[in-house]
């Protein structure tokens, strides 16, 4: 059973760039959350994605958006790339009843910007 | 505003003693708390989580004590192996649906064989 996968696993864009991360959730699961894990910070939550919604925003402007496909997968889209936007880019998935109790975290994109 | 701190960026344990790991927390409407453990190139796994009306749950060598009127947690590993080593983060939620996990800077456990 595959879990949360994500891609790529590294990516270097320049200021003002545009940019797309993907998740593919854990089998079973239909929710999925975005988090951004700055150099020595813990995660902070992006947005999380159920039934193809946006359902709650953390505290990020408009340049970050997402997507949450039919088969629950998930895209990141991050505009206007700024030099603070370099971080690692976690996804998460639960869902099946379980909650946020039961998230389980992809391996990360880590995002550069030059 | 950082609702969930971690204070000790790092600790070092010899292996078979106690780590103990500290969490403090400002928000009251927190539900539950959970502990993850983080190794390099992977993503966070869940490791054990504690409900807000209980103080204490146990999971083999994990053990996690809620003091709800200091806000403060603890995570104490016993006894601690080489395979312990790792960031630990702690995190909050609120038990509304599937809410957001807000997460404390975490301590990085270095455990000395």
């Amino acid at each position: 059973d595959a879990g949360v996968t994500q891609s790529p696993t590294h990516l270097i864009k320049t200021r003002g760039q545009q940019v797309t991360l993907r998740c593919s959730p854990k089998s079973g699961h239909d929710t999925v959350s975005w988090y951004q894990q700055a150099l020595g910070q813990g995660p902070q939550f992006i947005f999380q994605y159920y039934e193809e919604e946006e359902r709650q925003r953390g505290n990020f402007p408009d340049r970050f958006s997402g997507h949450q496909f039919p088969n629950y997968s998930s895209e990141l889209n991050v505009n206007a790339l700024l030099l603070g936007d370099s971080a690692l880019y976690l996804c998460a998935s639960s869902g099946g009843g379980q909650g946020a109790l039961e998230q389980f975290f992809g391996p990360g994109t880590r995002l550069t910007v030059l | 505003d950082q609702q969930v701190k971690q204070n000790s960026p790092s600790l070092s344990v010899q292996e078979g003693r106690i780590s103990i790991l500290n969490c403090d927390y400002t928000n009251s409407m927190f539900d539950y708390f959970l502990w993850y453990k983080k190794y390099p190139a992977e993503g966070p796994t869940f490791l054990i989580s504690i409900s807000s009306i209980k103080d204490k749950n146990e999971d083999g060598r994990f053990t996690v004590f809620l003091n709800k009127s200091a806000k403060h947690l603890s995570l104490h590993i016993v006894p601690s192996q080489p395979g312990d080593s790792a960031v630990y983060f702690c995190a909050a939620i609120s038990a509304r649906g599937n809410e957001k996990l807000t997460f404390g800077t975490g301590t990085r456990l270095t455990i000395i064989p």
